[in-house]
Formats: C-alpha cells, structure tokens, sequence
C-alpha cells in the first residue's frame, strides 16, 4: 500500500465552488505538506504543517486554506476555486529530512 | 534571493549511454539535498540524497555530485534506461524545514 495517499485523483469543478483535497499518510511522520505544479514548472509549496498546531503559509497560499485533522491526516480546500488554480496538487509528508510525496490530485476548474 | 535551477529543460540520450543532469544552487547555507524522478502521472519519487559534508554519493547505477565551490549539483545516471525516461527535479533544504525545487529536466531515452 502506499506510504500517502490522496483523494480524489482527479476533480473538474465549476469558477466560485468550494473544493477539498484530502491526504493521508501511514509513515508517522509529522511533517506534511501541500504544492502545486503547472505544466512545465517545479513545485510550489502553499501550505505546511510541522505538527498538528503548526500550519503555515507557502509562497502561494492565497486562494487556499488547510487543516491538519490529525497527524496523518493533512487537507488543502480551495474556497472558491478560479480557473487559475486549475493545476496538479501534490501531498507530501516528511521523515528526517526527505519528503515523500503523494500520486498527486489532477484539478481542472472551468 | 533563493533559488534552485537547472542548466537544461531537456535532456536527450541513447540507450545505454551515461546520463548528467545539471542543477545550480544559490543558497550556501543550504546543507541536504534530494534528486526526485517524476514519470508522467506520478508524484515525484526520491531518487538520492547528499549533504553538504559530502561530494559524492552512490547509489544503484546513480551518483549525485556536489560542487560547494560554484554552488553545482549533478546526478549521473549510467547506463540509461528506457525506464529512466522522467523529469528529474533537484532540490535543496534550506534549513527552514522546506524544501525548495528546481525546474526539472525531461530526460528521454532513445532505444
């Protein structure tokens, strides 16, 4: 089984709607993390969380919003999605030092 | 201000052959670095790790090459594989608990 998860694995949503990326991983790690990656670009880090009580903000986290659930459990909502956010999410969770990411979440908002 | 690059968006090679992907740091506080494979579909997947106490570091038909001096990292792959064919991100650890990413280099591999 994989070590993250995310669901959905693919979401095509309407301009103004309000949408939730969920993630879970099995690692015990307590960090965890969410990015977004546009065709031909790196990753960009929104949102990251080092524990339960500690969620901060990314380079691009306007638009978007977190909540750490528990510490497996990490999720990205969008509250009112715009085209521009159409993209690929991807959750990552980190041991020591390495982070292992997600199968990602392919979004499409028309 | 940070960043992480690389030399090249694409990288052609024929099968067999030995593979260098290039990427260039800024900050020189930072002291942990990943190489990442992302096939298509797929979240990026750990390759290798170094940290800035090494200049090399092997793994299976990979190594990873730190130049401290000009700020360079490298990530040869030998006898490259039609399952090598990906986009390799570098990426460093800034100290800040994140991790900052390049661009990424498309590697195809010719049969």
């Amino acid at each position: 089984d994989a070590d993250v998860t995310q669901t959905p694995r693919n979401r095509i949503t309407k301009t103004g709607k309000r949408i939730m990326l969920e993630c879970s991983q099995t690692k015990g790690h307590d960090r965890m993390y969410w990015y977004r990656q546009d065709p031909g670009l790196g990753l960009r880090l929104i949102y990251y969380s080092f524990d339960v009580k500690d969620i901060n903000k990314g380079e691009i986290s306007d638009g978007y919003s977190v909540s750490r659930q528990a510490q497996a459990k990490f999720s990205l909502s969008l509250e009112s999605a715009i085209p521009n956010q159409t993209a690929l999410y991807f959750c990552a969770s980190q041991g020591a030092d390495t982070q292992y990411f997600g199968p990602g979440t392919r979004l499409t908002v028309l | 201000g940070e960043s992480v690059g690389l030399h090249l968006p694409t990288l052609s090679v024929q099968e067999g052959d030995n593979s260098i992907i290039n990427c260039a740091y800024s900050n020189s506080a930072s002291d942990y670095f990943i190489w990442y494979k992302q096939e298509s579909g797929k979240g990026p997947q750990f390759i290798i790790d170094i940290r800035s106490n090494m200049d090399k570091r092997q793994g299976q038909r990979v190594t990873v090459l730190l130049n401290k001096t000009v700020k360079h990292l490298s990530l040869q792959i030998a006898a490259t594989q039609p399952g090598d064919s990906a986009v390799y991100f570098c990426a460093e650890n800034n100290q800040g608990g994140k991790l900052i990413f390049g661009q990424g280099t498309e590697l195809s591999v010719k049969p």
